[in-house]
């Protein structure tokens, strides 16, 4: 069964520290990999976009890895802001011959808070 | 607009009754998404049109759900009969031409079916 499973469920950090959130997939044939950032009450913001031939990219603060092999990828943010607190989503793309299709398999997200 | 719009932003409706959600794409994209985020859960795939090819409605979940994009641009999406078990932020999306590009969403109808 395609699936993507995020941990942690929840991450409470303070203000100007690191953290890492994880994302673990089963969905095949695979295309992509996304991870979005979505505030309360709005809909989700694209950070990054990787193929199964990128392994790691970056958007500011914002550091995604991809390992195609162990079907694992991780987001990276580094000296956190009080305005990270959201709710992060790492999404797969299913692949059909070889190119993207719009069967995306979305995770539950990690919910993440920066406190001052 | 700037970027993708829907409305309404809130809807409470009883159970039984027909709503419409509206979503009014970034202008020129051409692929339109529609997805159900229910609470505690990932988003669902409802229904994608890209152009003038026949819509994806493989996500949709019943037959009282159906969508319409008038004209390449508007889109709206039906809920008949709403059941309680409706009530949903309902997202869409839109993109420049392909599935492989960013996606960029709406800020959601948050649909509550009493």
């Amino acid at each position: 069964k395609n699936q993507v499973e995020q941990s942690p469920q929840s991450l409470i950090i303070l203000e100007g520290k690191n953290c890492t959130l994880q994302c673990n997939y089963t969905v095949s044939p695979f295309s992509n990999l996304r991870w979005y950032k979505q505030d309360t009450g709005r809909g989700p913001v694209s950070l990054t976009i990787m193929t199964f031939s990128e392994n790691t990219k970056s958007n500011g603060r914002y550091t995604a890895t991809l390992d195609a092999d162990t079907k694992q990828s991780s987001l990276h943010i580094t000296a956190s802001q009080l305005s990270d607190s959201a709710s992060y989503i790492c999404v797969v793309s299913l692949s059909y011959h070889g190119g993207a299709t719009n069967k995306l398999i979305f995770g539950t997200g990690t919910l993440l808070a920066v406190q001052p | 607009g700037a970027g993708v719009s829907q409305s309404p932003s809130n809807k409470v409706t009883e159970k039984g009754k027909d709503v419409e959600l509206r979503c009014d794409p970034i202008s020129g994209h051409t692929a339109l998404y529609w997805y159900r985020q229910s609470l505690g859960q990932g988003l669902e795939f409802l229904i994608y049109f890209q152009g003038n090819s026949a819509p994806d409605k493989s996500g949709l979940p019943s037959d009282r759900f159906s969508a319409e994009r008038t004209g390449g641009s508007v889109s709206t999406l039906t809920i008949q009969r709403t059941q309680q078990e409706d009530s949903a932020v309902y997202l869409c999306a839109s993109s420049l031409v392909s599935v492989a590009e960013t996606q960029y969403f709406g800020p959601g109808t948050r649909l509550l079916v009493l």
